[in-house]
């Protein structure tokens, strides 16, 4: 399982444009990379998944660089509901047994 | 269902007793998972169903934790002789079974042991 690296915490303030980046650096040719979101009091949810470039949903943008060592998870506009635990997790989606690690995270702190 | 469902909620029981925490699963997800996660901490794997065959229990802390899915949908997770470090949030997560990068979580069962 690739290992990942991400900043403990960051604070940003509401309106702000929030990037959090992973390091990944032996990650897999087959691995993704995917994030969670962890809202206090609640389990973890599913926010976006990408293999290399840009990826973009309703939530956020996942940049990927052609080497692959690194993502960045950009949030766009925060408000103070996005203050969370943002997980990075990098290996193969494909495969049903692949034990997930989800680390400690980043803890998002939104201030108004 | 639509979403995945666990009970109790919370939980507090004595030191030296057996706790049964259950989740029902998203009905269409094959795969079940089991979590412990420590306040402050993410998730850490306890154990797998696909279906009803458990192929992974490496994450189980020791021989008092057991879990079960007997018909490949709603899944218990027994704790038996707690002890005070067994103090967690114990989470449930399902997937289609496609793959196990994309988890659905439940809200959990806080326990406490004391």
């Amino acid at each position: 399982l690739a290992k990942t690296t991400q900043p403990i915490s960051m604070d940003s303030y509401e309106g702000q444009e929030v990037n959090i980046t992973c390091s990944h650096n032996n990650i897999a040719t087959n691995d993704y990379i995917t994030w969670y979101q962890q809202f206090p009091s609640q389990g973890p949810r599913f926010i976006i998944q990408g293999y290399k470039t840009k990826v973009t949903n309703e939530v956020a943008s996942l940049f990927i660089p052609a080497d692959r060592k690194s993502s960045t998870l950009s949030l766009p506009r925060v408000s103070l509901s996005d203050t969370a635990v943002y997980y990075c997790l990098v290996g193969d989606i494909t495969r049903r047994d692949d034990k997930i690690i989800f680390g400690k995270g980043t803890r998002l702190h939104i201030l108004p | 269902g639509a979403g995945v469902s666990q009970s109790p909620r919370y939980k507090v029981t004595k030191r030296g007793q057996d706790v049964t925490l259950r989740c029902d699963p998203i009905s269409s997800h094959a795969t079940l998972y089991w979590y412990q996660q420590a306040l402050g901490q993410g998730p850490e794997f306890l154990t797998y169903f696909n279906y009803e065959a458990q192929p992974d229990k490496s994450g189980l802390p020791s021989d008092r934790f057991s879990a079960e899915r007997p018909e490949g949908s709603i899944s218990t997770l027994t704790i038996q002789r707690t002890e005070q470090r067994d103090s967690a949030m114990y989470r449930c997560a399902s997937s289609l079974g496609r793959g196990s990068y994309e988890q659905y979580f439940g809200p959990g069962t806080r326990l406490t042991v004391t």
